[in-house]
């Protein structure tokens, strides 16, 4: 399985700033995913994102909020864009990868606190 | 619309017990379904898929369970150590479709005991 780190590991934001986390991955891959998961709630799929063209966004997310970049096959970042509190949420990257390559492999997450 | 459910928020089990883990779906066309375990303050950790075209798969101590019919998946952890509580999310996926989506349950958290 590929091996994902992201950083910052967690970070404390006023409203109104922005926050770039990163994802980096010991392979290349295709794909990599950008989830949230709320307080209490699970995980959510905010965008997927393919080097060398636009993030997918889901439902419900835009890319004025959640900018992304892909600029290799190794690193991605997800920025959330003037922060409210209800962006406080643990910020995962994953990857797809593995002989079939539906399992997806998540980083350890980014914790961010907004006040 | 909640395409794949954990009903229960919770599980205790005595540690050497077995521990099953329940997940429901709505969405025929999912045909990839993966357990993930996750501790606080990490990312979820794989833990082990089946394919739609098999029942079961088994991996050491944990065995994933698909009932087609049902739209049912369990895991089961046999012998169930204090190191598995955590919480626990099924997730399922269109995988054949070209879907690379995974939609995720709740989590059930699973407590451990002596």
């Amino acid at each position: 399985s590929a091996v994902i780190s992201q950083k910052p590991s967690r970070d404390i934001c006023q409203r109104g700033t922005s926050l770039t986390i990163q994802c980096q991955v010991d392979s290349q891959v295709t794909m990599m995913f950008w989830y949230r998961q709320q307080p209490g709630q699970s995980l959510t799929l905010i965008a997927t994102a393919n080097q060398g063209s636009e993030a997918t966004y889901e439902s419900g997310f835009v890319i004025d909020k959640f900018p992304i970049s892909r600029p290799n096959l190794t690193f991605s970042t997800l920025t959330v864009s003037n922060m409210s509190p209800e962006d406080s949420s643990i910020y995962l990257c994953s990857v797809r990868s593995g002989s079939t390559e539906e399992t997806q492999y998540f980083g350890p997450g980014t914790r961010l606190l907004v006040l | 619309d909640q395409q794949v459910k954990q009903n229960s928020p919770s599980l205790s089990v005595q540690e050497g017990r077995i521990s099953i883990l329940n997940c429901d779906y709505t969405n025929s066309m999912f045909d990839y379904f993966l357990w993930y375990k996750k501790y606080p303050a990490e990312g979820p950790t794989f833990l082990i898929s089946i394919s739609s075209i098999k029942d079961k798969n088994e991996d050491g101590r944990f065995t994933v369970f698909l009932n087609k019919s049902a739209k049912h998946l369990s895991l089961h952890i046999v012998p169930s150590q204090p190191g598995d509580s955590a919480v626990y999310f099924c997730a399922a996926s269109a995988a054949s479709g070209g879907y690379n989506k995974l939609i995720f349950g709740a989590g059930t958290r699973l407590a451990v005991h002596p």
